[in-house]
């Protein structure tokens, strides 16, 4: 059984960077995808961006510039850094492993974290 | 506002069969990109419900039930349970953005 383990973040001021890791205990880490998706208050779910092992990297065009997903495949940890955050940016965030041999955001995903709570506020 | 276009809230008693609907355009269902759907209890991470339009996972209940026609695509919970009180994401591919796509969510009350 696959289970995804997150923290980091919590409260963080404008224009600080947001830094959240996942740590994937189970499975072939290095068979997927994985992704960061995020909640914000009172609206639906967003696709940030994916990594493979490779360090193969796609992000969403929508968000803007300063999203870096990074990954370690010696500890099976997936990494989300954001710069220069705003209010906007206060979310639920999410790493989940995306559906296997599917990358680019039409995948689905399998397996989810339980997310970390990000709230920016001066 | 989402690209896909969910109701926010859904309400049926138990036993009663609930319909969830998700409505996109040309550019993401309409294209025959496929459609996947999500359970949410808040505090919980995500489960996924349907894959590819139709399929279940290994281990979730034959009362959840996903269907597509043309740009819409449809969630159907059968049998209601008290347990099946949660948000529902629906989730596909955007052919203009590029990227994938979620609506809005629908929280399902069972009365």
């Amino acid at each position: 059984q696959v289970q995804i383990q997150q923290w980091g973040a919590g409260l963080l001021k404008p224009s600080e960077t947001l830094s959240l890791t996942c740590t994937v205990h189970g499975g072939s880490f290095s068979r997927y995808f994985w992704a960061w998706i995020r909640q914000s208050p009172g609206k639906g779910l967003e696709w940030i961006g994916e990594i493979n092992h490779l360090g193969s990297t796609k992000y969403n065009p929508s968000i803007k510039s300063g999203v870096t997903v990074s990954i370690d495949t010696s500890k099976s940890q997936v990494s989300l850094r954001l710069t220069s955050v705003t209010v906007a940016d206060t979310a639920l965030y999410f790493c989940a492993r995306e559906q296997l041999g599917c990358s680019g955001g039409s995948c689905y995903l399998d397996y989810w974290g339980q997310g970390s709570l990000v709230t920016v506020a001066s | 506002q989402s690209v896909l276009t969910q109701p926010p809230s859904v309400s049926g008693a138990p036993g009663q069969r609930v319909t969830i609907s998700c409505t996109g355009s040309s550019s993401n269902i309409g294209r025959g990109y496929d459609v996947h759907w999500y359970q949410h209890l808040p505090g919980n991470a995500p489960k996924l419900l349907i894959y590819s339009d139709t399929n279940r996972p290994s281990g979730v209940s034959d009362r959840f039930s996903g269907s597509k026609s043309g740009t819409s695509a449809s969630l159907v919970v059968t049998g209601l349970q008290a347990d099946d009180e949660a948000d529902y994401y629906c989730q596909s591919y955007d052919e203009s953005l590029r990227g994938g796509v979620f609506g809005g969510g629908t929280k399902l009350t069972v009365l």
